[in-house]
């Protein structure tokens, strides 16, 4: 059972415009929401992240939107720029319940924004 | 230097065969983390631990195991290789969850 669901597994966009990356997750007891940036041959690297007590947060280019009710974040990137081509994981993690913690990844989805 | 080395980058092994993956870290991180990503599919933590003394199983543990030497070191074996854990396997480490700082990941081709 897929917990966290991105369901584009490719974008394409023109630079300077918006990217918008999405994400759907099931359980109601993630507490906390990341986003991580991976060009290949290359591990993930952390992006951005949002807390379940927040709906939005802002990092320069990059702003995350949470809608607790519709179990949806998204992941804005605005301008995109070529350099922003990369495959972009949705991640969540379980709350810290007996020390249980860890984070469910989605399959990513694959950004090409073009020149 | 990067923070999270991985050795080898690198593997090509036959079924059957024992092989070990290591992870280094120079962080100072206490958690350290395993995981395999398979084409097209995300990222699945294999194991876990929160330091020397704590080893915890994740969503994909049947078929490895490994071993915490210190502080700064995590290691992943594959005590009898199958065709379907060839991966890629990323190391990570972290002191709060929500950030994870990852290593560049080892490629591993069972034949």
């Amino acid at each position: 059972d897929q917990q966290v669901k991105q369901n584009s597994p490719s974008l394409s966009v023109q630079e300077g415009r918006i990217s918008i990356l999405n994400c759907d997750y099931t359980n109601s007891m993630f507490d906390y929401f990341l986003w991580y940036k991976k060009y290949p041959a290359e591990g993930p690297t952390f992006l951005i992240s949002i807390s379940s007590i927040k709906d939005k947060n802002e990092d320069g280019r990059f702003t995350v939107f949470l809608n607790k009710s519709a179990k949806h974040l998204s992941l804005h990137i605005v301008p995109s720029q070529p350099g922003d081509s990369a495959v972009y994981f949705c991640a969540a993690r379980l709350g810290t319940q007996g020390g249980s913690e860890k984070l469910v990844f989605g399959k990513g989805t694959k950004l090409t924004v073009n020149p | 230097d990067a923070d999270v080395t991985q050795t080898p980058r690198n593997r090509i092994t036959k079924t059957g065969k024992r092989i070990m993956l290591e992870c280094s870290q120079t962080k100072g991180h206490d958690r350290m983390y395993w995981y395999r990503q398979d084409p097209g599919l995300g990222l699945q933590l294999i194991y876990y631990s929160f330091d020397v003394k704590d080893i915890n199983k994740g969503e994909i543990s049947d078929g490895y195991s490994v071993s915490r030497q210190a502080q700064a070191k995590f290691s992943l074996s594959l005590e009898s290789a199958i065709p379907n854990q060839t991966a890629l396997y990323f190391c990570a480490t972290g002191d709060l969850l929500e950030t994870q700082y990852f290593g560049p990941g080892t490629r591993l081709l069972v034949l």
